[in-house]
């Protein structure tokens, strides 16, 4: 069965360091997502991705985020100046089609900020 | 604020038990709703999506009643892979997915 895959599946990093975060999607879709999860916490949107440009983001999705697909395969969360409020599994999320579809997550990765 | 709540658990329950789990959601333009399942530090993962007639998928049942913006599940007897954290989900948006978790409820399924 096709899976979305995530790498690294553990970061860990200094405060105030940049962290680039990567995602393999399922290979016929074409909706990408962003969540990431606060240990003990529920799981939060950051961001949808179409057709190369953001369709949503939340409130946590500021200026310290950002998003791309450089090469048409990864999708990548890029965390500047990373916080340690940042620490959290960060999961990758992929969808064939907009309208009530099903996600499909990677494994997520588990960054630590110290 | 738009929010998606769940029974808080944990539920424990013995093998073969019939357990459900109830969600309330506060955004009355949303859309589409699901049960996800997730294991201790992995990811999320589909159990089932919920349509308005209601569905089954063997031991699983779901049922959404939008009046009163109430999604359930039931698990009929339960085995002890079903230990896991259930989450709500729901899809505020006809178009575009913003996916809105509620904070799920743990079961633990005892021998």
């Amino acid at each position: 069965e096709p899976e979305v895959t995530q790498t690294p599946s553990h970061q860990v990093t200094q405060m105030g360091q940049e962290v680039i975060l990567r995602c393999v999607p399922i290979s016929n879709h074409l909706y990408f997502y962003w969540y990431r999860q606060i240990l003990g916490q529920k799981v939060e949107f950051l961001v949808s991705f179409y057709n190369n440009e953001i369709s949503e983001k939340s409130e946590i999705f500021d200026d310290q985020f950002s998003v791309e697909r450089p090469d048409g395969s990864n999708f990548t969360l890029k965390i500047r100046s990373t916080k340690l409020e940042d620490s959290a599994m960060y999961f990758c999320a992929t969808s064939l089609r907009e309208v009530v579809d099903t996600q499909y997550f990677g494994p997520g990765t588990r960054l630590t900020v110290l | 604020r738009k929010e998606v709540e769940q029974d808080p658990g944990p539920f424990n329950v013995p093998e073969g038990a019939t357990v459900a789990f109830n969600c309330t959601y506060s955004n009355s333009a949303s859309q589409s709703f699901f049960w996800y399942r997730q294991d201790c530090r992995k990811e999320p993962k589909l159990l089932m999506s919920v349509y308005s007639s209601g569905n089954e998928d063997g031991r699983f049942t779901a049922q959404l009643n939008r009046a009163s913006q109430y999604i359930s599940l039931l698990i009929r007897d339960s085995k002890l892979s079903d230990s896991a954290t259930y989450l709500c989900v729901v899809n505020e948006r006809n178009y575009g997915q913003n996916f809105v978790f509620g904070p799920g409820t743990r079961l633990s399924v005892l021998p």
